[in-house]
């Protein structure tokens, strides 16, 4: 039960796009679409913002987008804010009937 | 409205137990796979484990296997984690989490949170 793979930290200007990658096995990420990305900000819940690997919950604004290629998933922000400023989390279910989370990622707008 | 709200938590001895509880409201409580999700201070998300809506099938992270049980009482509504044995490296926030459906999630929805602290 090895945690994901993300970047610790990313950063991006206002306006621009910034991608976060979620990197794991064919036993997690790779073996089924039933990733999940979650947005925390300091001292909150965290709160999904990805379900399935691409499907926002309703009210999640759609500069969120997700994505997976093989092993490795992927969170697209994109118009950076002020308010995206926050840790974001994968998590994937895996063959063994576990979930896995990452590590984090902090994301900073400059 | 769904809501889960988790209680227990405190300051407890090394090798010592505790019982952490989630009361659900809002939703069927019997359909829904329940998850308890922690975090360190000042670290990620750890998913910890899982019992199916019958609580038939459970599922446990390796750090917690044989230590933690996790159960539910669907009459009450309620999530239960038994922790025994308790180590430093348990102490955290445990979040109660509801899974999703038809979406598969392990936290469509979160609980506040509850903090347990192992320390002598």
């Amino acid at each position: 039960q090895s945690a994901l793979t993300q970047p610790a930290s990313v950063s991006g200007s206002p306006g621009q796009s910034i991608t976060i990658s979620c990197t794991g096995t064919s036993s997690d990420v790779g073996g089924a679409n039933h990733v999940s990305w979650y947005q925390q900000h300091p001292g909150k819940v965290p709160k999904p913002i990805i379900y399935e690997v691409s499907n926002r919950p309703a009210g999640v604004s759609n500069r969120f987008s997700g994505s997976k290629s093989g092993n490795t998933a992927s969170l697209t922000i994109s118009g950076l804010q002020a308010e995206d400023e926050a840790d974001y989390y994968c998590t994937s279910h895996t063959s063994s009937g576990t979930w896995v989370f990452g590590g984090g990622t902090k994301l900073t707008v400059l | 409205e769904v809501q889960l709200v988790e209680s227990g938590g405190d300051l407890v001895q090394p090798g010592g137990s505790l019982r952490l509880s989630c009361a659900a409201s809002g939703f069927t409580f019997s359909s829904y796979w329940i998850h308890w999700v922690r975090q360190g201070p000042g670290k990620g998300l750890v998913w910890v484990s899982s019992i199916r809506g019958d609580g038939n099938d459970r599922s446990y992270a390796d750090s917690v296997k044989g230590r933690f049980t996790i159960s539910r009482d669907n009459a009450k509504n309620t999530l239960y984690l038994q922790m025994n044995s308790l180590r430093a490296e348990d102490t955290a926030v445990y979040y109660c989490t509801r899974g999703g459906y038809p979406v598969v999630t392990p936290a469509e929805y979160w609980g506040q949170g509850t903090l347990v602290t192992v320390s002598s």
